[in-house]
């Protein structure tokens, strides 16, 4: 298994800039999770998705951020317009299913510069 | 809310040394336990976890941990560390689906 796929690696963007991250979840996932990671505030969870449906999106910063699953084998995770405290590594993972007893398998993570 | 807390920003320990791992949890019922590793620049890895029966849980790697309920505690051992062990160590606590994360212990192996 090619576990979970995260595109671009590195993305280095200006201020005001559009920036999209992807992700392609493990084959029969249903459950897929958008983290971030910063020194200040550690990994937090920002949306989580069950079945292609956001279930939870209350760890989403602003407006400037949106998720999309437009189907089981494919997400993103667009900010607009990027700002300099964006920048963090953005880590997708998925799960087979919902529950608290279910491993979720990490991808490698976008590392975002936003200059 | 749940929340987990790892005492130890670092730890540097020696090539085929012991290494211990403290995680103390927050939590108001059975947790579901987890500990990740990750090396520098890669995701995370899951090594363990624990939600039910025995309390001593064996991962990959060689590393075990132990879930004391009377504690709160979760911690990560090994009995034996190689330099490859270096990395960065996340306890995690979940409730249904939401993983919360410690803030890491960064293990250091020196030769």
């Amino acid at each position: 298994d090619a576990g979970v796929i995260q595109s671009p690696r590195h993305e280095v963007t200006e201020m005001g800039q559009e920036v999209t991250l992807r992700c392609k979840p493990i084959s029969g996932h249903n459950s897929l999770f958008w983290y971030r990671q910063t020194m200040m505030r550690g990994l937090e969870l920002l949306i989580y998705f069950n079945n292609n449906v956001p279930i939870d999106d209350s760890g989403m910063p602003e407006d400037r951020f949106s998720a999309k699953m437009p189907n089981a084998s494919f997400s993103t995770l667009k900010i607009q317009p990027s700002e300099p405290r964006d920048s963090a590594v953005y880590f997708c993972a998925s799960s087979l299913a919902p529950g608290g007893s279910e491993t979720q398998y990490f991808g490698p993570g976008t590392r975002l510069l936003v200059l | 809310a749940q929340s987990v807390t790892q005492p130890d920003i670092h730890i540097t320990v020696s090539e085929g040394a012991s290494l211990e791992l403290r995680c103390n949890y927050s939590y108001g019922a059975t947790p579901y336990l987890f500990w990740y590793v990750q090396s520098p620049g890669q995701g995370l890895q899951l090594l363990l976890k624990y939600f039910s029966g025995d309390t001593l849980v064996q991962g990959i790697k060689g590393f075990e941990a132990e879930f004391k309920r009377s504690q709160s505690s979760f911690n990560l051992r090994k009995p034996s560390v190689h330099w490859s062990d270096a990395a960065e160590y996340f306890c995690a606590v979940s409730n249904d689906y939401k993983l919360s994360f410690g803030a890491g212990t960064t293990v250091t192996v020196r030769a």
